[in-house]
């Protein structure tokens, strides 16, 4: 069945440091996949999304670029921000498969002023 | 900010007790999502509603049921509540279908579950 696997956190930053989470998934057909965010004591809100392979999403310095050939959508930011800690949850939608939407496992994020 | 709201946002309860929670949304969305969160699992579907009184099982469905006789409200009752529905749960939203791949969800802010 679809899966998603994402890298375990935590993980600890200095602020303005490279972020990395990676993420790689397993589908069958065409799955979109996306970035949700959940910052402490609130809900997930969706961060960024690529619907095709080779689509880049982007926002808010984050992005993430699908690719079939390694079935990955790792994240990335190029300086991350005290804002930035949170946990971050990797996330496919197939239509194949059964219709919902897999969740990874999430990865905790801390960035130390 | 999409309009999700979940009540109460903190239950303690008794193994044995029914509960009973509760998500509204302001949206007028029709499709309407359970998710249970647990350390090392992500979120897991609980149950899902794709109009007023249409609804289905998702991935982790066993000792809940729910409910939806508005749009904008989505019920989800625990009969006989165990530890092991210890857990934060959040409701979702979303205008299309998953299986539109451009589906995207919008959460609530979650009910913290303590069952003893």
């Amino acid at each position: 069945g679809n899966s998603v696997t994402q890298m375990e956190g935590p993980v600890t930053l200095s602020e303005e440091a490279f972020l990395t989470i990676n993420c790689t998934y397993t589908a069958t057909g065409y799955p979109s996949l996306f970035w949700y965010v959940q910052y402490p004591g609130e809900g997930l809100q969706l961060l960024l999304k690529a619907t095709k392979a080779d689509d880049k999403g982007s926002n808010k310095g984050f992005e993430a670029t699908y690719r079939k050939e390694t079935t990955s959508f790792h994240l990335e930011k190029g300086s991350v921000q005290v804002s930035d800690s949170a946990v971050y949850f990797c996330a496919l939608n197939s239509n194949t498969g059964g219709f919902k939407t897999i969740f990874g496992a999430g990865t905790r994020l801390f960035v130390k002023a | 900010d999409a309009g999700i709201t979940q009540s109460p946002r903190h239950k303690v309860t008794e193994t044995g007790t029914p509960v009973t929670l509760r998500c509204h949304q302001t949206e007028n969305h029709r499709y309407m999502y359970w998710y249970r969160q647990d350390p090392g699992h992500g979120l897991r579907l609980i149950h899902y509603s794709y109009g007023v009184k249409d609804t289905d099982k998702g991935e982790v469905s066993d000792g809940y049921s729910v409910s939806r006789s508005k749009t904008e409200d989505f019920l989800l009752t625990l009969e006989s509540a165990t530890s092991s529905q210890t857990s934060v749960y959040f409701c979702a939203i979303s205008e299309s279908w998953v299986g539109d791949l451009r589906n995207e969800q919008f959460f609530g802010p979650g009910t913290r579950l303590t069952v003893l």
